[in-house]
């Protein structure tokens, strides 16, 4: 099964600031690559799609990039609303995969 | 509006078996290109797949979990079933299912939190 190796895993920033993180596959995943956010006692929800891709009605503030091996995602200023776990995923065989999550908390 | 629900036993004993329902609204489990998958989380800890299956009936399982898993489906009632057998407290989680859609989990379930203890 392919790996995916997220980091960090976990992160403290300021409002304000640019965020980043990345997650690597173990093999070639094309862009099959999707990012969530997680807040606590909630469901994950989809944020970015096939590595670079926003969601209807997601924030410009979020965006992703990457393909092959290695993808980053990017909080182009963090609000206070943004505290939460992001996970990526892979989809390359439709047999799933979730990096190991990244927790983001405000300084 | 698309809405999926898990239901099934908050408690189970080790050993036993699970049964976990998701019931869909909004979409059929006939629409080409679209599945359901059932994920879990343990408290703390990040999300597992578990399995998935499609339109056509392609199924597919965690490779670690395959032989504990089975996954079906009935248009009819717009229900998927997941079972899991002889279970431990370490798969104690929050059992999401999701539908997913090239690739995407575009729609979650709120999920249920399922306890394994004697």
């Amino acid at each position: 099964d392919i790996q995916m190796t997220q980091s960090p895993s976990s992160l403290s920033a300021s409002v304000g600031d640019r965020v980043t993180i990345t997650c690597q596959a173990s093999q070639d995943i094309s862009n099959y690559l999707n990012w969530y956010q997680q807040k606590p006692g909630k469901a994950p929800k989809l944020l970015i799609y096939d590595a670079s891709n926003l969601e209807t009605g997601v924030p410009s503030r979020f965006s992703g990039s990457g393909s092959g091996t290695d993808f980053t995602f990017t909080i182009s200023s963090l609000q206070p609303e943004d505290i939460a776990t992001y996970y990526c995923q892979q989809y390359d065989n439709l047999r799933i995969t979730f990096g190991q999550g990244t927790r983001l908390e405000i300084k | 509006q698309v809405t999926l629900k898990e239901s099934g036993p908050v408690l189970v004993k080790p050993t036993e078996t699970l049964t976990l329902t998701c019931t869909v609204s909004g979409f059929s489990l006939s629409n080409a290109r679209m599945g359901v998958s059932w994920i879990r989380q343990p408290p703390g800890k990040a999300l597992e797949w578990l399995a998935h299956i499609f339109s056509n009936d392609e199924k597919s399982y965690s490779t670690s979990l395959k032989s504990r898993l089975t996954i079906s489906k009935d248009t009819s009632k717009s229900q998927v079933v997941l079972t899991m057998t002889n279970m431990d407290p370490v798969d104690t989680a929050t059992y999401y299912c999701a539908r997913i859609y090239s690739g995407s989990y575009d729609y979650w379930g709120q999920g249920t939190l399922v306890t394994v203890s004697s």
